[in-house]
């Protein structure tokens, strides 16, 4: 079955500290990836995709997501997070499958919560 | 600006009663979708369109329709029959055989009173 699973809720960082969100997939093809952020009240806005070639990718406002096939992940880091990057995360996953254009499919998201 | 609009932000209803949500996009694409987002659920799909006067029902499309007469408009009744409506309502679009990259809207909140 396809699916996205982002094992952390919910997550608290301090500012000026670094960020690892953690995304796994289960994809039954060579899967496109995503990273989705969200204010509150407002729609997705996409930080990064991967669909091929290099495995580290780079997004708007300083993130980064590394593609690792082996262990069926697309973790999403920054180094050094801002006030602003308060938010909620969603990883996502789709590509050609059966033959035809998937659905993208969402994990659950990761809020983010950060400290002064 | 090329994006997608979608009206009313709020909206409330009494029960029993059908309500439509709007999206407009100006983007050229062929491909729209109806997203239903609930507190700690993820994004579920309820209808999505790949061209005009032809869509196709997504995971949870029980109690609610849709239509796509023109490209640039996909809108989206929920209905009486839906058992719990209250939820926040997201559109997106996408070009057509593209990887599946989502462009989303604001968004819809809809609450039964």
């Amino acid at each position: 079955a396809q699916s996205v699973t982002q094992p952390d809720i919910h997550i608290t960082v301090s500012e000026g500290a670094s960020l690892e969100l953690r995304c796994n997939y289960s994809y039954g093809a060579t899967p496109y990836l995503f990273w989705y952020v969200q204010s509150p009240g407002q729609g997705l806005q996409l930080l990064l995709k991967y669909f091929s070639g290099d495995t580290l990718v780079q997004g708007i406002k300083g993130f980064e997501a590394e593609f690792k096939r082996s262990q069926s992940s697309f973790n999403l880091r920054k180094p050094s997070v801002h006030w602003s990057d308060a938010a909620e995360y969603f990883c996502a996953v789709g590509g050609v499958y059966g033959g035809s254009q998937g659905n993208l499919i969402f994990g659950k998201g990761t809020k983010l919560s950060v400290k002064p | 600006d090329g994006g997608i609009t979608q009206s009313p932000k709020y909206l409330f209803r009494k029960e029993g009663q059908n309500v439509t949500l709007s999206c407009e996009q100006n983007l050229n694409h062929d491909a729209m979708y109806w997203y239903r987002q609930d507190p700690g659920q993820g994004l579920r799909l309820i209808y999505y369109s790949q061209i005009v006067n032809d869509f196709q029902k997504g995971d949870i499309a029980e109690g609610y329709s849709v239509s796509r007469e023109k490209k640039e408009s996909f809108p989206l009744t929920v209905t009486s029959a839906q058992k719990n409506p209250t939820a926040f309502y997201l559109c997106a679009s996408s070009p057509r055989r593209v990887t599946g990259e989502l462009f989303f809207g604001e968004g819809s909140r809809l609450t039964v009173l």
